[in-house]
């Protein structure tokens, strides 16, 4: 079974441009996440998609940062315009559903790592 | 908002002895997640625990959950090098990380 597949793996950019970051899931998973990880902390959850609706994007920055998940199945994450903190590791994950208790194990893919000079 | 603590943040031990992790939150949650993240690398799924007193096991590794106390224990057992990595737990729907334990296991 393929796993989360993300591109780039390595992105540098100056501030104030503008990134992509693309996310294919593992086939047959509804749920998609993206998270961000800071050097040094834990994941930090910027969007979750059930399908192509957002199920949570609290803690996802609006005013630069947006997800998309067309036709249900790969994902975009931009940043526009990028700023020195966005610097860290853009993590996608999948799962088969998120109900309730009947949640299963999330897949992470290997990640883009990006840097804002 | 649902915080989560890890202690300790670093752990340097030596191949096989036992130690134990711990994962405390702040607010009632009915899930929690185990994962390993080698330097350099994604996340790999441990442990999912979904009940009070659920218990599971893998290798050398053992976790735990008591929801009452709001508490998750990763218990190392007999450790060897190859467990050297950084473990996150996680909690909750909307995965609320704590900070990570990096271990290192030395001959």
């Amino acid at each position: 079974e393929a796993g989360v597949a993300q591109s780039p793996r390595y992105k540098i950019i100056e501030k104030r441009q503008s990134v992509a970051f693309w996310c294919n899931p593992i086939s047959g998973h509804a749920t998609l996440y993206w998270y961000q990880q800071i050097l040094g902390q834990g994941p930090k959850l910027l969007i979750q998609f059930q399908n192509n609706g957002v199920v949570d994007d609290s803690q996802l920055p609006k005013d630069r940062f947006s997800a998309e998940r067309l036709k249900g199945v790969d994902s975009t994450l931009k940043i526009q315009p990028a700023k020195l903190e966005d610097s860290a590791v853009y993590l996608c994950a999948s799962s088969l559903r998120d109900r309730g208790l009947l949640v299963g194990t999330q897949y992470f893919g290997p990640g883009t790592r990006l840097l804002v000079l | 908002e649902l915080k989560v603590e890890q202690n300790p943040l670093f752990l340097s031990m030596q191949e096989g002895k036992n130690y134990t992790i711990y994962c405390n939150y702040s607010t009632t949650s009915d899930r929690l997640y185990w994962y390993r993240q080698d330097p350099g690398k994604s996340l790999e799924s441990l442990f999912v625990l979904l009940s009070n007193g659920a218990v599971k096991q893998e290798g050398r590794l053992m976790a735990s959950l008591d929801t009452k106390a709001r508490l998750s224990t990763l218990h190392i057992t007999a450790a060897v090098h190859d467990l050297s990595a950084t473990y996150f737990c996680a909690v909750g729907s909307r995965l609320t990380f704590g900070e990570g334990t990096q271990l290192t296991v030395n001959p």
